[in-house]
């Protein structure tokens, strides 16, 4: 099974400043989706933002960027402009063509006023 | 709004009992999937399914059985409940594109006493 690596358990933010969060993943494939979902704390997982590997330009959602590297197998995620709502679990999860998702082991982001 | 609606957020059970977890999707998604969720070690996915009456092992799947009768609806069934089963039960769901977001309900925390 492909691997998802987050290497930052916990991570912490000033409201208003940005902050990027670590993901890398191993395949062998050429054709896969990445995404990065939050978990509020005791809410339920809602999706962030998805990339497609076989497009160059890094997807965007308002304040939420990321940096996709194919080569070094790469997707971070970057977060402008932080705010208190913000804070939660982030998972980043690969995809192949198969049904499931394979996912990181998380991320804690903790935002400070 | 979409919904994926697990039936129950919180059950304590004794070990040896028998542990029903029930979900239903309201989207017309064709795969599901049970996950368990557990700090430091992200989600790990015990079973999915692409059809009704098929179901698929993920990774996790000993001690742990799956049903799956009708399209909207996907039951995690725990024949004899262990401390060890202890955990976040969470159920998705999903379309047949290929890059296959994942919609998530609200999680069902089950402890075994």
């Amino acid at each position: 099974a492909q691997t998802v690596t987050q290497s930052q358990p916990e991570m912490s933010v000033q409201e208003a400043e940005t902050v990027t969060l670590s993901c890398t993943y191993d395949t062998s494939e050429s054709d896969y989706y990445l995404f990065w979902y939050k978990q509020p704390p005791s809410r339920q997982m809602i999706l962030v933002i998805r990339q497609e590997a076989y497009k160059q330009q890094n997807a965007t959602e308002n304040r939420f960027s990321v940096n996709f590297q194919k080569a070094a197998k790469s997707f971070s995620l970057k977060i402008s402009d932080s705010q208190l709502g913000d804070a939660a679990m982030y998972f980043c999860a690969y995809k192949n063509s198969g049904y499931a998702l394979n996912f990181g082991k998380g991320t804690s982001l903790l935002v400070t006023p | 709004d979409v919904k994926v609606t697990q039936s129950s957020r919180y059950l304590v059970k004794r070990t040896g009992e028998k542990v029903f977890l029930e979900c239903v999707q309201d989207m017309d998604h064709e795969n599901m999937f049970w996950y368990r969720q557990d700090p430091g070690l992200g989600l790990r996915l015990i079973y999915f399914s692409y059809d009704v009456k098929m179901k698929e092992k993920g990774d996790i799947p000993e001690g742990y059985s799956v049903s799956r009768e009708k399209k909207e609806r996907f039951s995690l069934i725990l024949e004899s409940a262990s401390t060890n089963q202890t955990s976040m039960y969470l159920c998705a769901s999903s379309s047949r594109h290929p890059s296959g977001e994942l919609f998530f309900g609200e999680g069902s925390r089950l402890t075994v006493l």
